[in-house]
């Protein structure tokens, strides 16, 4: 089965520590991309990348970062600069090109929570 | 900059009653426009899309038009079931990266 895996599905970590959150897909998609989203909020752009080796900032991309080695992964860290990291990420993906409109799709989500 | 804004919830409907949920966007020209399903736990999934003007998108009894003139995108559908309860997102595609912008989700109760 196609699809976008991310793991893990729960993460714990302590004030301080960086973390890394997983984002695998086998669709073959080209472009990818990380939101984060809070209760009672919509998703927020984190980063993006549509192509291997490239990347771009989104909206709230202070204390993360990335990296595209291989076109099925785009994993995602996130620092002990980002002050308030406790949210639910959602990693998504979508053929690339000439049609933007073409469907994200979107992994199950890793909940973060820092104690 | 592109926005988009929803209706606030939750929205507490009994089963097969009628469902509006509202969304009007902000944007440079005409984008195409989205609306997202979550269930609790889960990531999102598309409900469906319009990528033009007075286009209507379809799927599972859902439906939403594109009207340029109100710039919304409401989506409703005529009888709910206990199963569509989820928190629903409009979003729209900013640029030509693939960006979207989410509304803040409504989230619908649908009992029995």
């Amino acid at each position: 089965d196609g699809g976008i895996t991310q793991s893990p599905k729960y993460l714990f970590r302590k004030e301080g520590q960086n973390v890394t959150l997983s984002c695998e897909q086998n669709l073959n998609h080209d472009a990818m991309y990380w939101y984060r989203q809070d209760p009672g909020q919509g998703l927020r752009l984190i980063y993006y990348s549509q192509i291997v080796n490239d990347f771009q900032k989104g909206d709230i991309a202070e204390g993360y970062s990335v990296s595209r080695e291989k076109k099925e992964s785009f994993p995602l860290t996130v620092t002990s600069a980002q002050k308030n990291p406790t949210a639910f990420y959602l990693c998504a993906s979508r053929i690339a090109g000439a049609n933007p409109t073409d469907t994200q799709y979107f992994g199950p989500g890793t909940r973060l929570t820092v104690l | 900059g592109d926005s988009v804004t929803q209706m606030e919830g939750p929205v507490t409907l009994s089963e097969e009653a009628f469902l509006t949920i509202n969304c009007t966007y902000t944007a440079t020209g005409y984008p195409s426009l989205f609306w997202y399903v979550q269930y609790p736990g889960e990531g999102l999934q598309l409900l469906l899309k319009a990528t033009k003007a007075d286009d209507k998108g379809s799927n599972k009894g859902f439906e939403a038009t594109y009207r340029k003139e109100t710039t919304s995108f409401h989506l409703e559908k005529g009888s709910v079931q206990v199963s569509d309860s989820a928190v629903y997102f409009c979003a729209l595609l900013s640029g030509n990266t693939g960006k979207l912008i989410f509304g803040q989700g409504t989230t619908l109760q649908v009992k029995p």
